[in-house]
């Protein structure tokens, strides 16, 4: 089945302490990107990749840092997590602009 | 710069009425367009997208939505609403001013009475 997955689906951690939230998908897409969701605030990109080895800044990159290292696969590095970065994120990725994303399922993280 | 503006935050219906979701955009390019739909707790799937085709777009689950570029709308309809349509709808515009990345609107919450 094609997917996007992301692990782990709820995480909740302490301020400072590093976390990876795993994004894979199986559908030799080129795109990539991750995506955070806040009540009142929408979905804001945080990165995204174009290709292997290829990532850009999106809205909110403060605080995050990603990788593409192989195609089918996009991290996302917190750092030094803080009590502001607890969010839902998506990780999501398309073929071609055209041809729109397909969302993973999410990561409701938390940060106390 | 590109913007999506949706119009209702919320959109109340009775079961088995039409449904009218408004979206207006502003793109400088020709743009792609796409709804997405969010369930409760659940992920983002995309319903439809319009990508200089056909301006009557069919999605899946009944949903249609109409390219109209003199209006610069992309208006979401479906004709007789379901229960399981509860959830909250996203506008979503792409183009090459905003290196194609997606330019979302707020969503609106879609509410179905039985």
């Amino acid at each position: 089945e094609a997917q996007v997955t992301q692990n782990p689906r709820y995480l909740i951690t302490v301020t400072g302490k590093k976390l990876t939230v795993t994004c894979s998908q199986n559908m030799n897409h080129e795109y990539m990107s991750w995506y955070r969701q806040d009540p009142g605030l929408g979905l804001r990109q945080i990165y995204y990749s174009m290709n292997v080895e290829v990532t850009d800044k999106g809205d909110v990159p403060e605080g995050y840092k990603v990788s593409r290292k192989e195609k089918r696969n996009f991290p996302l590095i917190l750092e030094s997590p803080s009590p502001n970065q607890t969010s839902l994120y998506f990780c999501a990725s398309r073929n071609s602009y055209r041809t729109g994303y397909t969302f993973g399922s999410g990561t409701r993280l938390t940060v106390v | 710069a590109q913007s999506v503006t949706q119009l209702d935050s919320h959109v109340s219906v009775s079961e088995g009425t039409p449904v009218l979701l408004r979206c207006n955009y502003s793109s400088s390019y020709s743009p792609s367009l796409f709804w997405y739909v969010q369930h409760p707790n659940k992920g983002l799937q995309l319903l439809l997208k319009y990508t200089s085709a056909a301006t009557l777009v069919k999605g899946i689950n009944g949903f249609e939505a109409e390219f109209k570029k003199s209006e610069t709308s992309f208006h979401l309809t479906k004709p007789s609403a379901h229960m399981s349509d509860a959830a909250e709808y996203f506008c979503v515009v792409s183009d090459q001013n905003s290196n194609y990345q997606l330019i979302w609107g707020a969503g609106t919450k879609l509410i179905i009475k039985p």
